[in-house]
């Protein structure tokens, strides 16, 4: 799988979009770009995934670049609920791999009144 | 809406001894995951599961580990003889034929 880079930390004002990179330089043609993301210590939860086209759901946007080697996850309006480790993951669409989700050091949103 | 659970929530045991951690994934699931968190680190994938066998595991799942799903319901997590270094945060996680993996609320393991 593709190694992904992000920052360490963010901060973010309540109500503020939240803007989060994500550096995935190697990704392959295959490989989908995962965002989820882990409050306090409880089970990491789905956000939003893209291959190369830009999404939009209930929660998020998800900016993909032309040349798939960085996107962007957007929370439009930030809540205190949304302070949690946000993690970008690249993610092999099919074999023995599939649903595999290796994840890195993430990054931590604080979100703050 | 359908969620992953987990059993026990907190598993307290001694070094050597045997420990089951216990999921029931989402009813109409296909693939079944272990991961671990040991305090303070990433979430690690351990095993993968697909109809009925290991799809892959990772260095971690050594002979020590073993997954079985024993009826339509549940899916567990065998160690055999534990260490301290096993004590961790256990997750579990169930996707069907797409691409959301649900993942349970996790048990913690602490090895003593």
């Amino acid at each position: 799988d593709a190694k992904t880079t992000q920052p360490t930390s963010m901060d973010c004002a309540e109500g503020r979009a939240a803007n989060l990179p994500c550096n995935h330089s190697t990704i392959s043609g295959n490989e989908y770009v995962y965002w989820y993301r882990q409050i306090h210590s409880q089970g990491p939860q789905y956000i939003i995934h893209g291959l190369k086209n830009n999404e939009t759901n209930e929660m998020a946007s998800l900016i993909i670049t032309e040349d798939r080697k960085s996107s962007t996850l957007i929370l439009p309006h930030a809540t205190l609920r949304d302070t949690a480790v946000y993690y970008c993951i690249a993610v092999n669409a099919g074999g023995t791999s599939y649903g595999k989700l290796t994840f890195g050091q993430g990054t931590i949103l604080t979100v703050h009144p | 809406e359908p969620e992953v659970t987990q059993t026990p929530s907190h598993q307290v045991t001694q070094m050597g001894q045997e420990v089951i951690l216990r999921c029931v994934p989402i009813s109409n699931h296909l693939y079944f995951y272990w991961y671990r968190q040991i305090l303070g680190q990433k979430v690690e994938f351990l095993v993968s599961f697909y109809n009925n066998e290991i799809s892959e595991k990772s260095e971690i799942f050594d002979d020590q580990f073993s997954v079985e799903r024993p009826d339509g319901s549940n899916f567990t997590l065998k160690i055999r003889s534990t260490k301290l270094e096993d004590s961790a945060m256990y997750f579990c996680a169930s996707i069907s034929n797409g691409y959301e993996q649900y993942f349970g609320p996790g048990t913690r393991l602490t090895v003593t």
